[in-house]
């Protein structure tokens, strides 16, 4: 079974600049996490969406979106880019129906210049 | 507000010998936990996971144990192989639903190390 996705591995942006960050979870999880980790604080929780549905958002501002389409594919978007966005930005699938164990993809590197 | 710790940044050990990562919780509701292993500019790979019903979970070469009055957890790695040198973090959640859907909380990750 292939494993999660993301796209793009890296991408450079420059300050008030916006991104969409894209998301293929494992083939039947129907759950997808989404993580900012930096050095400072770690791993944090962004926003979780089941079926279409944002079930749950962590402490962020507004200018972090995202949405999930039907065949559970994943996208986060951040406008506005600001210098301390530059992180290393994760997700994670899980089948949903209850918390079970989240799988990682590898990860998009964001360069806010 | 850190509701996972892992306090040591960094532990360094022999190959063949045991490695024994720690975490403490503060939350009260977390009931499922977990560890990852994580390498530079890659996501963080599932290891084992342990319910609040349990007080250990083995799987191969990895143990977690947790007790839940000291609201602490560790992983012990035996024996301890080069190929492990990675950071490890744990991770805990709250199966209740609500605001606690799909979130993992995580500690500051510990450094291993395991020398030839």
């Amino acid at each position: 079974k292939a494993g999660v996705t993301q796209t793009p591995r890296y991408l450079i942006k420059t300050r008030g600049q916006q991104v969409t960050l894209s998301c293929s979870p494992i083939s039947g999880h129907r759950s997808v996490s989404w993580y900012q980790q930096t050095p400072g604080q770690g791993l944090q929780f962004l926003f979780e969406y089941f079926s279409e549905t944002q079930r749950n958002k962590g402490n962020f501002p507004g200018r972090f979106s995202g949405r999930q389409f039907s065949n559970s594919r994943s996208e986060m978007n951040v406008s506005t880019l600001e210098l301390g966005d530059s992180a290393l930005y994760l997700c994670a699938s899980s089948l949903g129906s209850a918390m079970e164990t989240q799988y990682f993809g590898p990860g998009t590197r964001l360069l806010v210049l | 507000d850190q509701q996972v710790k892992q306090n040591s940044p960094s532990l360094s050990v022999q190959e063949g010998r045991i490695s024994i990562l720690n975490c403490d919780y503060t939350n009260s509701m977390f009931d499922y936990f977990l560890w990852y292993k994580k390498y530079p500019a890659e996501g963080p790979t599932f290891l084992i996971s342990i319910s609040s019903i349990k007080d250990k979970n083995e799987d191969g070469r990895f143990t977690v144990f947790l007790n839940k009055s000291a609201k602490h957890l560790s992983l012990h790695i035996v024996p301890s192989q080069p190929g492990d040198s990675a950071v490890y973090f744990c991770a805990a959640s709250n199966r209740g639903g609500g605001t606690s859907y799909g979130k993992l909380t995580f500690g500051q990750g510990t450094i291993l190390t395991v020398h030839p």
